[in-house]
């Protein structure tokens, strides 16, 4: 299947700064990519989709100048969580769509993010 | 009605059993079923999907059993490992073009179900 990279795994920050997280398709085009949130024990929720070379669209209740979405290609998509405090720790996982048109997505490992 | 109901939320099952986990969706306009398996740190893997079209899909020992009048599709994992043990999705989407800006669809996932499989 297709592979989709996310860097870092981990990650750990103070209050206050900005973290910025990669999101890759190694060896397909994604037009459309999509971010996710998942708290432990929980279900994936779905922030943004993002598509490559126009505005993320958030789905309701995420900020989005607090969760700033760039695709600026077609196999990296970031995520920058920006003023991050301890309540944006989480994990957080993206998925891209193989192109052509497809209903297939496959996800990344996920981004461990922990604010102290 | 965008809502996929799973369950149960824990599963305990003997190796060599059969895990049967089970998820019901509203949204009739739903055309396409994928299943997700989920180790704890690691992100989703696809795992088996299923269109509204076909009533039974098989890979290996996962099955995919569909029930497009009674909106419901169940999991079937046969022989259940231990190394089975998992939290598993099931999710559905909107065919494609209907509600996306993109070239693919958003999934609405289930709760999820912790499967554990005893030796």
């Amino acid at each position: 299947g297709a592979v989709v990279s996310q860097h870092p795994s981990r990650v750990i920050c103070k209050s206050g700064t900005s973290v910025k997280i990669e999101c890759r398709s190694l060896d397909f085009q994604a037009t459309t990519m999509f971010w996710y949130r998942q708290f432990p024990k929980q279900s994936l929720m779905l922030m943004a989709t993002s598509n490559e070379g126009s505005k993320a669209t958030y789905e309701q209740g995420v900020e989005k100048d607090k969760f700033l979405i760039n695709h600026a290609s077609l196999t990296l998509s970031t995520l920058t969580v920006t003023s991050a405090h301890p309540e944006d720790s989480s994990f957080y996982i993206c998925s891209a769509g193989t192109s052509p048109l497809t209903d297939t997505q496959y996800f990344g490992p996920g981004t461990r993010l922990t604010v102290l | 009605q965008q809502q996929v109901k799973q369950s149960p939320q824990s599963l305990i099952v003997q190796k060599g059993g059969i895990s049967i986990i089970n998820c019901a969706y509203e949204n009739t306009a739903f055309d396409y079923f994928p299943w997700y398996q989920q180790f704890p740190g690691k992100g989703p893997a696809l795992l088996i999907a299923i269109r509204p079209d076909v009533s039974e899909k098989k890979e290996g020992r996962f099955t995919i059993s569909f029930n497009k009048s009674a909106k419901q599709f169940s999991l079937h994992i046969m022989d259940s490992q231990p190394g089975d043990s998992a939290t598993y999705f099931c999710a559905a989407s909107l065919p494609l073009g209907t509600i996306n800006t993109g070239t693919a669809s958003k999934l609405t996932f289930g709760t999820g179900t912790r499967l554990q499989v005893t030796l």
